[in-house]
């Protein structure tokens, strides 16, 4: 199986409410990052938190990691229907790679 | 500054043809990979490079070759397209750790 699973794959909000969105791991890494991505188009990096770091924000955007349990967390607080995306989390190994989950496809109901 | 520049936007081939993606960036980014999307896989790795005249292998490496003979241009080619290569295919390329993505290609290979 891939390096990043997240959960769950797919999840339906009201506009205001919090989404929260989970990435597991396998091996050691040195960062980890979170990406949206549009239907039809590119990815757009979102944040990027360290292995030695355990929180990290940006705007709405609330990012957890434990290193322990090899997790990692996203949290959009405040969902609003422009938020309607996909979104991936990202693992940066030793190596030089980037290995990409699966994905969790969030929709934000007007 | 255009970013992470992808050609062509869209590709019909036929099994056992070949042809090359083309991808640039004008950022001066050390770092530079190709990946796939899947419906249902993520992205997956294909080749990436540290630098002018480094290549490496990704995650799915077979059927695809890389060179990076300048910083700007990382192409990549597909020997004899097969059906299985039927895929988005994305470019990216970073410095410091947060990836920037092209557009994307669209191959479809009958």
């Amino acid at each position: 199986s891939q390096q990043g699973e997240e959960d769950p794959q797919a999840l339906s909000i009201q506009e205001g409410e919090n989404a929260t969105m989970n990435c597991s791991y396998k091996t050691s890494i040195n960062n980890l990052q979170w990406y949206r991505q549009n239907s039809g188009r590119g990815l757009v990096h979102l944040i990027l938190i360290r292995s030695n770091e355990r929180e990290k924000h940006s705007g709405r955007l609330r990012v957890t990691l434990d290193t322990s349990k090899k997790s990692s967390s996203l949290l959009i607080t405040a969902s609003r229907a422009a938020d309607t995306a996909s979104y991936f989390c990202a693992t940066d190994i030793p190596g030089g790679k980037l290995i990409f989950g699966q994905g969790t496809e969030l929709s934000v109901k007007p | 500054n255009a970013g992470v520049t992808q050609t062509p936007k869209f590709q019909v081939l036929k099994t056992g043809q070949s042809m090359t993606l083309q991808c640039a960036q004008d950022m001066n980014h050390e770092y530079m990979s190709w990946y796939r999307q899947d419906p249902g896989m993520g992205l997956r790795l294909i080749h990436y490079s540290v630098g002018a005249g480094i290549t490496d292998q990704g995650e799915v490496p077979n059927g695809y070759n890389v060179s990076r003979s300048t910083t700007e241009d990382f192409p990549l080619r597909l020997l004899s397209a097969a059906p299985s290569q039927t895929s988005v295919y994305f470019c990216a390329s970073t410095q410091t750790g947060a990836q920037y993505f092209g557009p994307g290609t669209r191959l479809t290979v009958t």
